[in-house]
């Protein structure tokens, strides 16, 4: 099975700042039939379902605002929030879904 | 727009069966799959299981031997099944729709389930 860890746990970021989480998969993600990286970014906030994000490691779901994005390719990701707003505080979780699906365990994003 | 919504008991007795069904509007469920996935109090999400195109299903290893997803598409439903239940299986369930298979781009709000005697 496919074990996804986080990095940091939580972070604290000033409004505006930048946001990095990372995200790593214990075997690649990557499927060479299609090129594509079996990987998702979820954003949920307390009392709320997860929203799907980014896919396919970095496509935004429609909706999303350009300031998050995703990156890596492989083993290692990273969702980046170029612009902290006071509306992105929650827990993001990376998915993949390139076997039996696995989540990371969520890293907690607050305002400084 | 797709909508999906759990319903079932939110307290259930050690060693019992949990049954939840999820209703799905705006959409059919014959096409896509249609996963349930959980979450403990302060902790991290769990795959259970999927179903689609006629009644196919497949299991997350870990649940297999207690877990059953079924569907009913004349009501546009499926549901869960978990036997022997323990505080362990303490958790938000979720329902979900599955595109590419498990990549989830809608979800139900979720329902409590407490295993307590």
């Amino acid at each position: 099975d496919i074990v996804m860890t986080q990095s940091p746990d939580s972070l604290a970021v000033s409004l505006g700042e930048r946001a990095t989480i990372n995200c790593k998969s214990s075997q690649s993600v990557f499927h060479s039939s299609n090129n594509f990286n079996y990987l998702a970014w979820y954003q949920q906030k307390p009392g709320q379902p997860p929203k799907l994000l980014i896919y396919w490691a970095s496509t935004r779901e429609s909706g999303v605002p350009d300031r998050f994005s995703g990156s890596g390719s492989g083993t290692d990701f990273t969702l980046t929030i170029s612009s902290l707003q006071a509306e992105d505080v929650a827990v993001y979780h990376c998915q993949q879904y390139f076997g039996i699906p696995a989540f990371g365990p969520g890293t907690k994003v607050e305002i400084k | 727009q797709v909508q999906l919504q759990e319903s079932g008991p939110g307290l259930v007795k050690p060693s019992e069966t949990l049954s939840l069904t999820c209703t799905v509007s705006g959409g059919s469920i014959s096409t896509y799959y249609w996963s349930w996935i959980r979450q403990p109090p302060g902790k991290g999400l769990e795959w259970i299981g999927y179903i689609f195109s006629n009644g196919r299903t497949n299991y997350n290893p870990s649940l297999r031997s207690r877990v059953t997803i079924s569907e009913d598409t004349a009501d546009n439903q499926f549901s869960l099944r978990l036997s022997s239940l323990t505080a362990a299986d303490t958790a938000v369930y979720y329902c979900a729709r599955g595109v590419a298979g498990t990549l989830f781009d809608h979800w139900g709000r979720g329902t409590l389930v407490t295993v307590s005697s």
